[in-house]
C-alpha cells in the first residue's frame, strides 16, 4: 500500500543551524514525491519535489531534500533555519504505478526554529 | 495561492444541517481536489475530479458529495453534517499538462468548519 511517514511530530533547532525534517514513503512503482510547507491560516504551498534525476533537489527559500531510494526516503534540509522558517511541514509521494492519481501525505512536522 | 479560493473561509453549523462549501480556481488546471486535515492525520482525499464529466472518490467519501460545475469550480457538500466532520478543508488543483502526473498541487486557503 501507499504510504508516507513523518516520524517526528516536531522538529526544534535554534536559528542558524542546519535543519532535517525526515521522510519515508512506501510505494509500487517509482515515486514523484514533494515537500509542502503550511503557515498558520493558510493553505500548503510548494516547497519542492523528486520525480527522477539527481538525487539533491533544490527548492524554494533555500531548502533542499535527498532522494535515498535504498532507504525509501526523502527528507527535508537547509543549512541554515531562520525563525521564518517554523511552519507545519508535509511530506507527499504520488506512485507513478499504481493510484498514480492520487497524493498520499504524511502527517506533518511542525518545526520550531528558535532565535 | 490566491488563485485558488475557498469559500467561506469559517463555518459554523449545526448537527444535520446541510453545508456546501465551494472553490473557485483561476488558473486553468483541469484537475481538482477536497481534502480535509485534522491535527495529526495530515490531509486525507475526500474527492476528486480530472474534468467536468469525472469525479472520484478519495479514501474518506462517505458523508461527502462534490459536484464539479465548470472547469475552474469544485464544491464540496455535506448532506448531513455531524460533529466528527468538524475540521479543515482544503480545496487544490494541479494540472494535466506539461508535467502531467508530476506535476505539484496549488492549495486555496482552507475553510475550517465546525459542527455542533
Amino acid at each position: 500500500a501507499q504510504s508516507v511517514a513523518q516520524p517526528e511530530d516536531q522538529v526544534n533547532v535554534a536559528e542558524g543551524n542546519p535543519l532535517t525534517v525526515k521522510c519515508t514513503y512506501s510505494v509500487s512503482g517509482n515515486p514523484y514525491l514533494f515537500w509542502y510547507v503550511q503557515y498558520p491560516n493558510r493553505g500548503l504551498q510548494f516547497l519542492l519535489k523528486y520525480i527522477t534525476g539527481d538525487n539533491l533537489v533544490k527548492g524554494s527559500y533555500g531548502f533542499e531534500a535527498e532522494f535515498n531510494k535504498s532507504q525509501t526516503s526523502f527528507h527535508l534540509k537547509k543549512p541554515s533555519a531562520l525563525v521564518s522558517d517554523s511552519a507545519l511541514y508535509f511530506c507527499a509521494v504520488r506512485d507513478s504505478l499504481y493510484n498514480f492519481n492520487k497524493f498520499y501525505f504524511g502527517s506533518g512536522t511542525k518545526l520550531n526554529v528558535k532565535p | 495561492d490566491a488563485d485558488v479560493t475557498q469559500t467561506p473561509r469559517n463555518r459554523i453549523t449545526k448537527t444535520g444541517k446541510r453545508i456546501m462549501l465551494e472553490c473557485s480556481q483561476t488558473k486553468g488546471h483541469d484537475r481538482m481536489y477536497w481534502y480535509r486535515q485534522d491535527p495529526g492525520l495530515g490531509l486525507r482525499l475526500i474527492y476528486y475530479s480530472f474534468d467536468v464529466k469525472d469525479i472520484n472518490k478519495g479514501e474518506i467519501s462517505d458523508g461527502y458529495s462534490v459536484s464539479r460545475q465548470a472547469q475552474a469550480k469544485f464544491s464540496l457538500s455535506l448532506e448531513s453534517a455531524i460533529p466528527n466532520q468538524t475540521a479543515l478543508y482544503f480545496c487544490a488543483t494541479s494540472d494535466l499538462a506539461a508535467g502531467g502526473d508530476a506535476n505539484e498541487q496549488f492549495f486555496g486557503p482552507g475553510t475550517r468548519l465546525t459542527v455542533l
